[in-house]
């Protein structure tokens, strides 16, 4: 079944840096590719997505990156903010007759002031 | 409703004992699906209801764990004799089908689930 891994589970950046979470999946026929955020004591909530017919993707000061060949893909966060301070999953969705969604372990991201 | 209910919202229980949580969808959301959150952890997938196809229930941890759904409406999980390592956040997400917006998966609250 599908894999995903996620890296690095934790980071730290400072106010206005850039931050690059990284995952990749084992399954090729994958076709969906999601970021949820969720802050402490929250529920997870979609910030950005991709599909597979997409190289790239951008939203203000978040993008992401889908590499198809090597079964990776990226978010990237631009100026961070203290409020950008949560756990970041990736996750990606089998095709076929079962679109389950398989999300990454995690990322806590942690912007100091 | 306006977004997915799950109840309950906090669930303490012994070692043993069976539990039951419950999972209210958006109105109209064909997919729902369960997984299950370890304190500090990612989302471990359990089950995915889909319409009225046979769930997936490849992710379900052992046989003590099974999940209902009726057509396109409530769901139940339910844990038989609970042990230590049960003890997580339940998490319910539907997802609506066929429409623009429909990869999204809108998230319940959770049902928090302490086994002592």
């Amino acid at each position: 079944g599908e894999n995903v891994e996620q890296h690095p589970s934790t980071l730290s950046v400072q106010e206005g840096d850039s931050a690059v979470i990284k995952c990749t999946y084992s399954d090729s026929a994958s076709n969906y590719f999601p970021w949820y955020k969720q802050e402490l004591g929250k529920r997870p909530q979609l910030i950005i997505d991709i599909r597979s017919n997409v190289g790239e993707k951008k939203d203000q000061r978040i993008a992401v990156t889908l590499n198809k060949t090597a079964k990776h893909f990226s978010l990237h966060i631009t100026e961070t903010q203290p409020e950008d301070s949560a756990v970041y999953f990736c996750a990606a969705r089998t095709s076929g007759g079962y679109n389950k969604l398989i999300f990454g372990a995690g990322t806590r991201l942690a912007v100091h002031p | 409703g306006a977004g997915v209910s799950q109840s309950p919202s906090n669930k303490v229980t012994e070692k043993g004992k069976d539990v039951e949580l419950r999972c209210d969808p958006i109105s109209g959301h064909t997919a729902l699906y369960w997984y299950r959150q370890r304190l500090g952890q990612g989302l471990e997938f359990l089950i995915y209801f889909q319409g009225n196809s046979a769930p997936d229930k490849s992710g379900l941890p052992s046989d003590r764990f099974s999940a209902e759904r009726t057509g396109e409406s409530v769901s139940t999980l339910t844990i038989q004799r609970t042990q230590q390592e049960d003890s997580a956040v339940y998490l319910c997400a539907s997802r609506q089908e066929g429409r623009s917006g429909a990869n999204v998966l809108t998230f319940g609250a959770g049902s928090r689930l302490t086994v002592l």
